[in-house]
């Protein structure tokens, strides 16, 4: 069984300031892990996907996220916030290929201030 | 422009009315999907077709129905067996292969009056 837990459902920091945003999975199967993110009435947008290439995988709008196998996570972070970074994100887990179903965890509400 | 749309953006109905959701993807992709979200939860999966006239139930199907007579379409009718149809939809669209990411529209808000 695939389940995928967000350690924090708030997280907020200042202007400036590095994210870190935490994701631990299991899964029985060699998994591809997502982060999307979601603006306020807005869809989900990828941020970046991991599929068993580089442990390190360099996203959108400058975040990045390291696959830790023997940590089973994937956490999610970026150098210096921006206030346009303030969004609802979302660690996803799925079986490669074909149609698998998408795993969603909670979400982690990020807030950045001044 | 290839990408994923929606509409309405927002959509009001009364009890007792059917009401469909449209989604169109020019991405050519050969999935497409169905996703509820209620406020402060994660996405919970309604439907999903792989190919044209094809979809199979996700995890919340009661009181909602589908079709996919084209690749590009796949609305969604929320009917009046819905108990509880107040929420965010959002639609999604993937290749079936190998990359199975999936991409999301930009979404409905339902409200029932």
């Amino acid at each position: 069984a695939q389940s995928v837990t967000q350690l924090d459902s708030h997280v907020s920091v200042s202007e400036g300031t590095p994210v870190l945003l935490r994701c631990n999975y299991s899964s029985s199967y060699s998994p591809s892990l997502f982060w999307y993110v979601q603006h306020p009435n807005k869809g989900l947008q990828l941020l970046l996907k991991y599929t068993s290439a580089a442990t390190l995988v360099k996203g959108i709008n400058g975040f990045e996220a390291e696959f830790k196998k023997s940590e089973t996570s994937f956490h999610l972070t970026k150098p210096s916030a921006h206030m346009s970074d303030a969004a609802e994100y979302f660690c996803v887990v799925t079986p490669s290929g074909g149609y698998n179903k998408l795993i969603f965890g909670a979400g982690t509400r990020l807030a950045v201030h001044p | 422009d290839g990408g994923i749309t929606q509409s309405p953006k927002y959509l009001f109905r009364k009890e007792g009315q059917n009401v469909t959701l449209s989604c169109e993807q020019n991405l050519n992709h050969d999935a497409m999907y169905w996703y509820r979200q209620d406020p402060g939860q994660g996405l919970r999966l309604i439907y999903y077709s792989q190919i044209v006239n094809d979809f199979q139930k996700g995890d919340i199907a009661e009181g909602y129905s589908v079709s996919r007579e084209k690749k590009e379409s796949f609305p969604l009718t929320v009917t009046s067996a819905q108990k509880n149809p107040t929420a965010f939809y959002l639609c999604a669209s993937s290749r079936w292969d190998s990359d199975n990411t999936q991409y999301f529209g930009p979404g409905t808000r339902l409200t029932v009056l």
